[in-house]
């Protein structure tokens, strides 16, 4: 079985500083891990994905994460944050196998961005 | 455009009173899985499918039922909804396997009184 940890409910942050949001995961096989966004009073829209090869992961909106086996962790990062993006993100995990694309999310962590 | 469409998006009900919540997507894809998200527990599966006539249980499938007749939809059942059920539900899709980018609908928000 899998499962996903986020660390921290809720972040807030001043506008342009950098921010850290942390996942840890736990999974008896090799797994994927993702990082999913939700906007106010939306869906949820997928910032990037760790499938294999490099560790630090690039995506969309300047966000990147760095994907640390020996720590099973997958802590998503920004060097500079905006207002528009205060959402709350989901770290989620879909490991190797027969699990044909389960994903198993964490908590969230809801990131408040203030002028 | 691709897409993921639930309809409704907000439903009001009494307990008791069976609803059905509409999945479509115009993607082709193969899998398609239904969430539930609560605050602080993040989306916890009710169901999936793998295909047409695959269905199977997720994490949280109790009071549930699902139906793929139609690789293009996969609607969600409540027969007899109770104010637990209470909660803010979206389907996803994509095509098979577990590297796929799962593509989100926009929500259905459900509240039983």
């Amino acid at each position: 079985a899998q499962s996903v940890t986020q660390l921290d409910s809720q972040v807030p942050v001043f506008e342009e500083a950098p921010v850290e949001l942390r996942c840890n995961y736990s999974s008896s096989v090799s797994v994927y891990l993702f990082w999913y966004v939700q906007y106010p009073n939306q869906g949820l829209q997928l910032l990037l994905k760790y499938l294999s090869g490099s560790t630090l992961v690039k995506g969309i909106n300047g966000f990147e994460a760095e994907f640390n086996k020996s720590q099973t962790s997958f802590h998503l990062r920004k060097p500079s944050v905006h207002i528009s993006d205060t959402a709350e993100y989901f770290c989620a995990v879909s490991a190797g196998g027969t699990s044909y694309g389960k994903l198993t999310f964490g908590q969230g962590t809801i990131l408040t961005v203030h002028p | 455009e691709a897409q993921v469409t639930q309809n409704p998006r907000y439903l009001i009900t009494v307990t008791g009173k069976k609803l059905t919540v509409t999945c479509s997507q115009n993607m082709n894809h193969e899998y398609m899985s239904w969430y539930r998200q609560d605050p602080g527990l993040g989306l916890r599966q009710i169901y999936y499918s793998m295909n047409v006539e695959v269905t199977d249980k997720g994490d949280v499938p109790e009071g549930y039922k699902v139906s793929r007749k139609e690789k293009r939809n996969f609607p969600l059942i409540l027969e007899s909804p109770s104010p637990n059920q209470t909660s803010l539900y979206f389907c996803a899709s994509s095509r098979q396997g577990n590297q796929e980018t799962q593509y989100f609908g926009p929500g259905t928000r459900l509240l039983v009184l």
